[in-house]
């Protein structure tokens, strides 16, 4: 089974803070993608990269960064937590170009900025 | 401009009353749709891809079906446990490669 696993379920922040989001999958997949949810907007796109230090951007990358050092791991990066960054963060991997691009999601992680 | 559009948003069910969710699309050159479910507080988890229209795919209680214009998850006898948002995603032909557009989701019911 595909694994993704996200470092925190619950994460409480400050303002202004630095916040890094951690996610690591052990599948050897090529893709992973960070996404927001919200309620009555959907997933959507913050960012995502291809394959190590690649990195493109989403639908909604401003106020974010994300590093790729390593293939199983890809960060993201609130450089300065805003009080409108409180969402769910979920990150997702998948397998290309052979296989049939399904992305697989971590548990994700609950981020409230006060 | 690429769309995904899930109807309705929220549908209550009593256990055995089977139903149909609907995802329609407006997408340049559909690549693959996908059907994941998503239980509270916890990540989408994949359900079933349809590449082509015609295609079908069936898990237990639940079946995926596609047209040109539109993909329908039909529930049949449903159970508590079926309880969930059900999430649909498309991925077009242009743009970036792999990238789904989700849409926002039906939360189903279903009640003993």
């Amino acid at each position: 089974d595909v694994k993704v696993t996200q470092s925190s379920r619950y994460l409480v922040k400050r303002t202004g803070e630095k916040v890094f989001l951690e996610c690591v999958q052990d599948m050897d997949h090529e893709n992973m993608f960070w996404y927001r949810q919200d309620p009555g907007l959907g997933l959507r796109l913050i960012y995502f990269s291809y394959d190590v230090k690649m990195k493109e951007k989403g639908d909604i990358p401003e106020g974010y960064s994300v590093s790729r050092e390593k293939k199983e791991r890809f960060s993201l990066i609130l450089e300065s937590a805003s009080t409108n960054q409180t969402s769910m963060y979920l990150c997702a991997s998948s397998l290309y170009p052979l296989a049939k691009n399904i992305q697989y999601f971590g548990a994700g992680t609950r981020l409230s900025v006060l | 401009e690429d769309q995904v559009t899930q109807s309705p948003e929220a549908l209550r069910l009593q256990e055995g009353e089977s139903s149909s969710l609907n995802c329609s699309y407006t997408v340049s050159g559909l690549r693959g749709l996908f059907w994941y479910r998503q239980d509270p507080g916890k990540g989408p988890e994949f359900l079933f891809t349809l590449y082509s229209a015609g295609e079908e795919k069936e898990k237990e209680r639940l079946k995926a079906t596609l047209t040109k214009k539109e993909s329908f998850l039909h529930i049949t006898a449903p159970k508590p446990e079926d309880s969930a948002t059900y999430l649909c995603a498309v991925q077009a032909g242009g743009g970036s490669q792999g990238n789904l557009i989700f849409g926002k989701g039906t939360k189903l019911s279903v009640k003993p």
